[in-house]
């Protein structure tokens, strides 16, 4: 059951914001943001647990909703750098660890 | 930061060739690492779980006597794609965990694509 990020694609001018959902059907114990350029594997951004503690870039933002089993990052005055693929990567609190990236959402930044 | 190395970076083969691709831990010890497969304009996909020293755990789907994984030490994780063919293409992603880090966090290697002909 792969986390459901929305939306699929979106995009911006240089200096507007974003918001990019990631959704899961199940319990979490914590959510990875990664954002992936064309033919280059994931670069991480942020980590969220359960229980408040996060970890990330200072000009990245993001929520963990434990309750909703929810997770959104913040993208604020976006520039043409932020353009890429943005996975939220779980870690569920049931069972073995094993990591599942989300569906995917595709931001391009025009100038 | 902890890093992942993969090797190599891009492999063409013929059907029914197989091929490897190894994955290290430059800097830090991994008792596991991950195997991700990427086909273009889609999510990383988990394939197997890599456990040194015991049987890799492989996902749904995913043939484990095609895509043998050997995680000899703790250190290093090999894939290999066995009588590959053209839709084995796509683009192989490693990650390891740092055990001495924080909060599960993950560490890809950059990636080996795969191309078969």
């Amino acid at each position: 059951q792969q986390p459901v990020q929305s939306p699929q694609a979106v995009i911006l001018r240089e200096g507007e914001d974003a918001v990019i959902n990631c959704s899961s059907s199940k319990a979490l114990y914590s959510v990875h943001w990664y954002r992936q350029k064309h033919g280059e594997a994931p670069v991480f951004l942020m980590i969220l647990l359960k229980g408040g503690e996060q970890k990330g870039h200072e000009k990245i933002s993001a929520s963990f909703n434990e309750k909703k089993q929810q997770s959104s990052l913040y993208l604020t005055a976006s520039q043409l750098s932020y353009s890429g693929t943005y996975f939220c990567g779980t870690v569920s609190t049931s069972g073995t660890y094993k990591y599942i990236f989300g569906t995917g959402t595709r931001l391009k930044v025009l100038a | 930061g902890a890093v992942v190395s993969q090797h190599p970076s891009w492999v063409i083969c013929k059907s029914g060739t197989s091929v490897k691709i190894e994955c290290r831990s430059l800097d830090f010890q991994a008792t596991t690492m991950f195997w991700y497969r990427q086909f273009p304009k889609q999510s990383l996909m988990l394939m197997a779980t890599s456990n040194e020293g015991s049987k890799a755990t492989y996902e749904q789907g995913v043939e484990k006597d095609k895509f043998l994984i050997n995680h000899a030490s703790l250190t290093l994780s090999t894939l290999t794609v066995t009588s590959a063919h053209p839709e084995d293409s796509s683009f192989y992603i490693c990650s390891a965990r740092d055990l001495g880090g924080w909060a599960y966090e993950q560490y890809f290697g950059p990636g080996t694509r795969l191309t078969v002909t």
